[in-house]
């Protein structure tokens, strides 16, 4: 079945680092790749996302691209703030039979950023 | 506007017990969709409605778990008897339509203990 592989956390960086979070589907079909962001105690909200091959997602700073040929979405950003310290998911969308469309996520990589 | 609103916050029953979810999608959104999330894992789509129907339910516990939307509005998951394993955070979110690159917003969630 469908599926999204994030790299396991959490992911320690100091401010201005640059990071990077590894996301890989697999998926019979092409989907709609996402990056949620839930910082604590609050809920999942749409980072980014990108919907056909090529696309690239961007948002606050942050960055992916929709990779058809290694079937990657890598989540990216610059130079990190003690604010963007959350826990970050990728997820797909793809077309199900009957007209449905069943969202997949990944299990989650925690951003931890030091001052 | 008004985001995605979940109660309880919190609920803590003990095995074999009863419990409800109450979810209040976005205005307007057609699309309210139900997940699992377990400590350490990315949500689990439960249920998804469009309007007042079932769009897909396929990886719902029907056994225990049940899901109603009267009226296209809100939406309530019950989970009748609940188990050990059933405690996770209960997340709703709604869509303004279903389709590949639609953006889900999620509420905060509920957070069940069973002990």
């Amino acid at each position: 079945g469908d599926s999204v592989t994030q790299m396991e956390g959490p992911v320690t960086l100091s401010e201005e680092a640059f990071l990077t979070i590894n996301c890989t589907y697999t998926a019979t079909g092409y989907p709609s790749l996402f990056w949620y962001v839930q910082y604590p105690g609050e809920g999942l909200q749409l980072l980014l996302k990108a919907t056909k091959a090529d696309d690239k997602g961007s948002n606050k700073g942050f960055e992916a691209t929709y990779r058809k040929e290694t079937t990657s979405f890598h989540l990216e950003k610059g130079s990190v703030q003690v604010s963007d310290s959350a826990v970050y998911f990728c997820a797909l969308i793809l077309h199900a039979s009957g007209g449905s469309y069943i969202p997949t996520f990944g299990r989650g990589t925690s951003l931890i950023v030091h001052p | 506007e008004a985001g995605v609103a979940q109660s309880p916050r919190y609920k803590i029953i003990e095995k074999r017990q009863s419990v409800a979810f109450w979810c209040n999608p976005i205005s307007g959104h057609a699309t309210l969709y139900w997940y699992q999330q377990i400590l350490g894992q990315g949500p689990k789509l439960l249920i998804q409605f469009q309007n007042n129907g079932v769009v897909d339910d396929s990886q719902l516990p029907k056994d225990r778990f049940s899901a109603e939307r009267l009226k296209g509005v809100d939406s309530t998951l019950k989970i009748q008897p609940a188990k050990l394993e059933d405690s996770a955070v209960y997340l709703c979110a709604s869509s303004l339509v279903v389709g590949g690159g639609t953006e889900a917003f999620f509420g905060q969630g509920t957070r069940l203990t069973v002990v």
